[in-house]
């Protein structure tokens, strides 16, 4: 089975510069998650996706970042324009559903963005 | 909010068994208690989950507290692969898995 497949891996801009993120889910998978990784911390969710509805969108910094989740599967996360403190990994995941907290969250490896 | 409270590190010898404990005291009755692993360079991966019950799987077990406020992922021999930042995570009343910063394990060889 196909794991979440994000791109580009890694990527360099100056601040003010714009950038995209593209993921595809697992096949299947209803529910996809943007998070914020900074380095030494845990992830932090960005927004949550219930097939092509946001679910959650309460820690995204609306004024810079945008997120889309057409027909339900591909998801692009966009940045715009950057500053220096969004230099992170975006990691994607999904997972089969919502309604229960048993459903296990599968990560793609993640875009690597550094922002100079 | 469910918050969860690890070590920021531990260290075992390889081949040896592993405790990581995890407190999770604001957990809601009907939440799962999960763990992640994320090896340097990759994104988290799942290890196990689990509610009341101590689980098992071919990665690791799950040792669940009476009282459900904490747990300990239990890897029964240590190798130098298992070196990741381990998280024990649990759904927030927003319905969203909260990572803390995770316990980073170091393998000695």
């Amino acid at each position: 089975e196909a794991g979440v497949a994000q791109s580009p891996r890694y990527k360099i801009i100056e601040k003010r510069q714009s950038v995209a993120f593209w993921c595809n889910p697992i096949s299947g998978h209803a529910t996809l998650y943007w998070y914020q990784q900074i380095l030494g911390q845990g992830p932090k969710l960005l927004i949550q996706f219930q097939n092509n509805g946001v679910v959650d969108d309460s820690q995204l910094p609306k004024d810079r970042f945008s997120a889309e989740r057409l027909k339900g599967v591909d998801s692009t996360l966009k940045i715009q324009p950057a500053k220096l403190e969004d230099s992170a990994v975006y990691l994607c995941a999904s997972s089969p559903g919502q309604r229960t907290s048993g459903n296990t969250i599968y990560f793609g490896e993640g875009s690597w963005l550094t922002v100079v | 909010d469910a918050k969860t409270t690890q070590p920021n590190s531990m260290e075992s010898n390889e081949e040896e068994p592993v405790h990581l404990p995890c407190n999770h005291s604001t957990i809601s009755g009907t939440d799962y208690i999960h763990w992640y692993r994320q090896l340097p360079s990759q994104g988290p991966e799942y290890v196990i989950h689990g509610l009341t019950s101590n689980v098992n799987n071919r990665m690791a077990s799950l040792a669940i507290a009476e009282d459900r406020k904490s747990s300990t992922l239990i890897l029964h021999r240590a190798t130098l692969r298992d070196a990741a930042v381990y998280y024990c995570t649990t759904k927030n009343t927003g319905n969203q898995f909260y990572f803390g910063t995770g316990t980073s394990l170091t393998v000695i060889p």
